[in-house]
C-alpha cells in the first residue's frame, strides 16, 4: 500500500514571496504519478500540477513547479510570486499506474497555506 | 470546459435514512470514483468503478454503501442507513484512464442529524 506524508499542517507566506510545500511518499511501485491538488474555502478540488515518475524533468505550470526526487521519494511544490488567491489547503496525491482498471488517488493530510497581504 | 457535476451541494438527513448522492462525470471518461472528506481531515478513497462494475473499494465502503451507473451518464452513491459518522464531504471524480489526472466535482456536503 502507498502512503503520502505532508509534514507541514500549516504554512504562511507574504504576498509576492515564494513558498515550498513538502510531500514524501512510500511505495514499492516503479510506475506512478504524483499530483498536487488545491482546495480553496469553497472545498472544490482543483488540480495544480502533475508529475510522471518516469520523467526526470520537473513539472512546471506558470507560478507552480515541483522538485521531484524519485530516489528520496520526495515531491515538493514551489509557489512563486504568491497571490492571495493561492490561500487554500494543498494536498499531495499518489496514483499507481498498473495498467489495470483502477487509478485511485492516495492523498496526504494536506497543508493549509495562507497568503498574507 | 467539461466538468464533473454533483447534486445536491448540501444534503441534511436523519440518522437511519437512505441518501443518494448524484454525479455526472465528464462524458468521455471511463473511470469513476467516490471519495470522502470528513471535516478537517484528509480525502479518503471509497470506491472506483469501471466497465459497469466496482474495480476496488476501501474498508470504509461497507454493505451500507453502493454505487450505480444507471443510465450511462449518472453515477450515484447510495448510503442505505446513514450514521452520524457518515457526515462528510463526498466527492465524485472521473478520469479518462491511465496517464490522466482525475477531475473532481464540487462535492456534496452530507450532514446526518
Amino acid at each position: 500500500a502507498q502512503t503520502v506524508t505532508q509534514s507541514q499542517p500549516e504554512m504562511s507566506v507574504q504576498e509576492a514571496e515564494t513558498v515550498t510545500l513538502s510531500c514524501t511518499y512510500d511505495t514499492s511501485e516503479s510506475n506512478y504519478y504524483l499530483f498536487w491538488y488545491k482546495q480553496p474555502p469553497s472545498r472544490q478540488m482543483i488540480l495544480v500540477i502533475r508529475q510522471e515518475a518516469y520523467k526526470q524533468q520537473n513539472a512546471t505550470e506558470n507560478r507552480f513547479s515541483v522538485n521531484f526526487q524519485k530516489a528520496a521519494k520526495s515531491f515538493s511544490l514551489k509557489i512563486s510570486d504568491s497571490q492571495l488567491g493561492d490561500t487554500a489547503m494543498y494536498f499531495c496525491a499518489f496514483m499507481k499506474f498498473s495498467g489495470g482498471s483502477n487509478y485511485k488517488l492516495t492523498f496526504g493530510k494536506g497543508t493549509l497555506l495562507t497568503v498574507n497581504p | 470546459e467539461p466538468e464533473v457535476t454533483q447534486t445536491p451541494s448540501h444534503q441534511v438527513t436523519q440518522m437511519g435514512q437512505e441518501v443518494i448522492l448524484r454525479c455526472v462525470p465528464i462524458s468521455n471518461h471511463l473511470y469513476f470514483y467516490w471519495y470522502r472528506q470528513i471535516l478537517g481531515q484528509k480525502v479518503e478513497f471509497l470506491v472506483s468503478f469501471y466497465n459497469n462494475e466496482i474495480s476496488e473499494k476501501s474498508e470504509i465502503f461497507d454493505d451500507q454503501f453502493s454505487v450505480e451507473r444507471p443510465d450511462g451518464s449518472n453515477f450515484t452513491l447510495k448510503i442505505r442507513s446513514t450514521k452520524l459518522e457518515d457526515s462528510a464531504m463526498y466527492f465524485c471524480a472521473s478520469n479518462v484512464g491511465q496517464k490522466a489526472e482525475a477531475f473532481f466535482g464540487q462535492g456534496t456536503r452530507l450532514t446526518v442529524v
